[in-house]
């Protein structure tokens, strides 16, 4: 009954290679986040989406590409993988997209690029 | 135990004492603040909000202070548990509608 999940939890790769990260949530949310927390723990966002319309859009190489083919699912695609897109990659959704509506949090993906 | 100041990344506390976590913040347009929890390996968890409305807000054995002149907000945790070892991090809305920018975490260990 995990409420967001993601896949994979850990992820090693190469450079240069292209990568995806899963997410789903069984909330019923109609908002997802993916957000990128770098090795002293700050938590950036990424994108967010609603009803599966980008509304937020940090300024993310273009390299990164979010996809929802529904409410319930928001995926991350990386293409030519680099060093410093090593990083914890964490899903998150809410009930609306208004910044007080809370977050729940996914566990986590670990990427290692070599 | 408290993390005094800007900011500290660490914090150590006594079993059983009160914690206080500080949190200062930019923007003066943000209106919404949330304290997060993050144990090892999992993903934040909401611990409480407080509005710009208000200056005060209880939950279960936590508190959060917001002070809107200096700009600064702190988390008190009452009679510190080991499961409250984890890193803690403060957020605002920074008077977007849509996102929150969270602040460097501070990390809590509480001693047996």
């Amino acid at each position: 009954d995990t409420a967001v999940s993601q896949t994979p939890k850990y992820l090693v790769t190469q450079m240069g290679n292209d990568k995806s990260i899963k997410c789903e949530q069984n909330l019923g949310h109609d908002t997802m986040y993916w957000y990128k927390q770098d090795s002293k723990k700050f938590l950036k966002i990424m994108f967010s989406y609603n009803n599966k319309e980008l509304i937020i859009n940090e300024t993310v190489p273009n390299r990164f590409s979010p996809k929802s083919p529904d409410k319930a699912h928001l995926n991350l695609h990386i293409n030519s993988l680099e060093l410093g897109d090593s990083a914890v990659y964490f899903c998150a959704s809410s009930r609306g997209s208004r910044s007080y509506n809370e977050q729940f949090f996914g566990p986590g993906t670990r990427l290692t690029v070599l | 135990g408290e993390n005094v100041g800007l900011h500290l990344p660490t914090l150590s506390v006594q079993e059983g004492d009160n914690s206080i976590i500080n949190c200062a913040y930019s923007n003066s347009a943000s209106d919404y603040f949330i304290w997060y929890k993050q144990e090892s390996g999992k993903g934040p968890q909401f611990i409480i909000d407080i509005r710009s409305n208000m200056d005060k807000r209880q939950g279960q054995r936590v508190t959060v202070l917001l002070n809107k002149t200096v700009k600064h907000l702190s988390l008190q945790i009452a009679a510190t548990q080991p499961g409250d070892s984890a890193v803690y991090f403060c957020a605002e809305n920074a008077g977007s509608d849509y996102k929150l920018s969270f602040g460097a975490g501070t990390t809590v260990t509480v001693r047996a």
